[in-house]
């Protein structure tokens, strides 16, 4: 069974730019939540989405936004990129339905120059 | 507010030693808890969960934790580290629904000396 896929693993940005990250849960998982990591935040949770609408969103401006695909592949995307917004970047997915774990993935990591 | 403590932000134990990390919890509602492990470049593990029942609970890798409601804690024990468990490791609490919007600690990193 496939794990949970990130894409791409690094990428580096300019300020300004905007990013665009994918995440490939694991099949028949239709939960997937996005999280950023950072040396001085730590794991934050940006938002969630659940048969492609946003049951949950963290405390992060407008600039940070996402989606979720009919077949749950999920993407966030970031407008503006800031030097604060250099992180790493982790998907999870889950199956709500079962009291089974939310599985990571490796995680995409963004560096804004 | 929904908020995770974990105290210790390195904690060195020689191998073979037993191992505590402590972590300390405060959410509004019945929470599930997490104890994930991330290595370096890595995404996170989940060690174990603890949801409702025993209050000890057992994880992979020989990890168990116990949840102690009326301190608010949830505690990762080993009895025996070993080289391969030096690395990062997360208390996350979550709402009783499942694994979404999960709220983390600010970590621990473990070291191992020989």
């Amino acid at each position: 069974k496939a794990g949970v896929t990130q894409t791409p693993r690094y990428l580096i940005k300019t300020r300004g730019q905007q990013v665009t990250l994918s995440c490939s849960p694991i099949s028949g998982h239709r939960s997937v939540s996005w999280y950023q990591q950072t040396p001085g935040q730590g794991l934050q949770f940006l938002f969630e989405y659940f048969s492609e609408t946003q049951r949950n969103k963290g405390n992060f401006p407008g600039r940070f936004s996402g989606r979720q695909f009919s077949n749950s592949r999920s993407e966030m995307n970031v407008s503006t990129l800031e030097l604060g917004d250099s992180a790493l970047y982790l998907c999870a997915s889950s199956d709500p339905s079962k009291d089974t774990e939310a599985f990571f993935g490796q995680g995409t990591r963004l560096t804004v120059v | 507010a929904q908020s995770v403590t974990q105290p210790d932000i390195h904690i060195t134990v020689s191998e073979g030693a037993s191992l505590e990390l402590r972590c300390n919890y405060s959410y509004g509602a019945t929470p599930y808890l997490f104890w994930y492990v991330q290595s370096p470049g890595q995404g996170l593990q989940l060690l174990l969960k603890y949801f409702s029942g025993d209050t000890l609970v057992q994880g992979i890798k020989g990890f168990e934790a116990e949840f102690k409601r009326s301190q608010s804690s949830f505690n990762l024990r080993k009895p025996s580290v070993h080289w391969s468990d030096a690395a990062e490791y997360f208390c996350a609490v979550g709402p009783n629904t499942g694994f979404q919007k999960l709220v983390f600690g600010t970590g621990t990193r473990l070291l191992v000396s020989p």
